[in-house]
């Protein structure tokens, strides 16, 4: 499997731009998660995703921040307006935990975004 | 309040030295997992292990060893014989079964081994 796969690698735009990240987890995983990270607070939940439905999205910072799941192979995180402060790593993560055994999570590469 | 604590912000030491990153988390639950992850300089998170919380053997991998303590709330780890290879942000987290299944992660542990 080749992993959890996310783009872009590297995202600059500017202030006020739409920014739209992706992520395709790993094949058969229930589970995918959005973070952030950052110097200043460290990797941050988001969002997370149970069989493509939202579960828990009390980590989005605010309403420019919108995630979704519309099938088992693809979520989409988007920021709109964007800001200088959001720029930081967002990483995406997959889990398979249909067995309710508390598997670990595995990551993708991140997409460094820079607001400008 | 944090679930997961790493006390140690930025840890360096001289290659082949033994250290130990400390990890202490904090949970209600009686069914919940823990896990240990490597950020190294090129910025992926790599997983490294994972432990649940019926299981307290301790355990060895190389040169890696994990020491889980339910008593005291600790899963730490430990690096034998460290090498500059090791150098990395380590984070600590948890996955409590009875919430959803989130993971909270500690702040890291920056490691530098000087060679």
């Amino acid at each position: 499997d080749a992993g959890v796969i996310q783009s872009p690698r590297h995202e600059v735009t500017e202030m006020g731009q739409e920014v739209t990240l992706r992520c395709k987890p790993i094949s058969g995983h229930d589970y995918l998660f959005w973070y952030r990270q950052t110097m200043m607070r460290g990797l941050e939940l988001l969002i997370y995703f149970n069989n493509n439905v939202p579960i828990d999205d009390s980590g989005m910072p605010e309403d420019r921040f919108s995630a979704k799941m519309p099938n088992a192979s693809f979520s989409t995180l988007k920021i709109q307006p964007s800001e200088p402060r959001d720029s930081a790593v967002y990483f995406c993560a997959s889990r398979d935990d249909r067995g309710g055994e508390g598997h670990e999570a595995f990551f993708g590469q991140g997409t460094r975004l820079t607001v400008v | 309040a944090q679930k997961v604590t790493q006390a140690q912000t930025e840890i360096s030491v001289v290659e082949k030295e033994d250290v130990t990153l400390d990890c202490v988390y904090e949970t209600r639950d009686t069914t919940y997992y823990l896990f240990w992850y490597k950020q190294p300089p090129s910025g992926e998170l790599v997983f490294l292990i994972r432990r649940n919380s019926f299981d307290e053997q301790n355990e060895i991998s190389g040169r890696y060893s994990w020491n889980f303590q339910k008593s005291t709330s600790s899963f730490n780890f430990t690096i034998t014989a460290s090498q500059v290879v090791d150098s990395a942000v380590y984070f600590c987290a948890l996955s409590e079964h009875g919430r959803g299944n989130q993971f909270y992660f500690g702040t890291g542990t920056s490691l530098t081994v000087i060679p």
